[in-house]
């Protein structure tokens, strides 16, 4: 597909236990966001990648999450130790860069922490 | 701080109606705003984006103004179809056009369109 694609879709988990949730972006493009949506709150921004640029990782809101992109391309993020509070959807979102700057989005993976 | 305000925070309208969602910014320096449609399940999907000197834009039935003097814009949409259900989402850009990475996001407007 010609889309920006997440996996899982649906993650359920127990408290404590570590998630690794995928985002494939759309081939070509150099810049990736993970975002964090809570129920009735605007997206959370969480991390940034650019090309290969350092990540902008201002908006992690602890050390346990983490993220990665491997090769420009698949990002991985990661949380460790998962609290309840966690639970969210959380969405990627690529595009080509420069000013050209349309996001587009992935599905989402819907995160819950039991 | 900057911040995107939209209103109302959901609306309920018969097919066929025209309605107006309303977004409220204040973010430094503004680079452009942008409307995205989010269905219920789906990640964001762009509607439009204007940016400082333009002042309305069309996408078929979505016309967005804005009034960056006002820091105010506007998405109406002209006779509602039931797929129009959604929420709609605000996102002002920060920084300026070269290099601009920064998205500010409200918490949408959740809308219903009944047959």
């Amino acid at each position: 597909g010609a889309g920006v694609s997440q996996s899982p879709s649906n993650k359920v988990t127990e408290k404590g236990k570590d998630v690794e949730l995928r985002c494939d972006p759309i081939s070509g493009h150099t810049a990736l966001y993970w975002y964090r949506q809570s129920l009735g709150q605007g997206l959370e921004f969480l991390i940034y990648f650019q090309g290969n640029s350092a990540p902008d990782k201002s908006g992690l809101p602890s050390d346990r999450f983490s993220a990665e992109r491997t090769g420009g391309s698949v990002s991985t993020l990661t949380i460790q130790r998962t609290q309840q509070e966690d639970s969210a959807v959380y969405l990627c979102a690529s595009l080509r860069g420069g000013r050209a700057d349309t996001q587009y989005f992935g599905p989402g993976t819907r995160l819950t922490v039991l | 701080k900057n911040q995107v305000e939209q209103s109302p925070q959901s609306l309920i309208i018969l097919e066929g109606k025209n309605c107006t969602l309303q977004c409220n910014y204040t973010v430094s320096p503004f680079s452009n705003l942008r409307w995205y449609k989010q269905d219920t399940g789906r990640g964001p999907v762009s509607l439009t984006i204007m940016t400082f000197s333009e002042n309305t834009k069309s996408n078929g039935r979505y016309t967005a103004t804005l009034d960056a003097d006002t820091k105010q814009s506007s998405l109406h949409i002209t006779a509602s179809q039931l797929s129009d259900s959604a929420s709609y989402i605000c996102v002002v850009s920060v920084g300026r056009d070269t290099g601009t990475y920064k998205y500010i996001f409200g918490t949408g407007t959740r809308l219903k369109v009944l047959a």
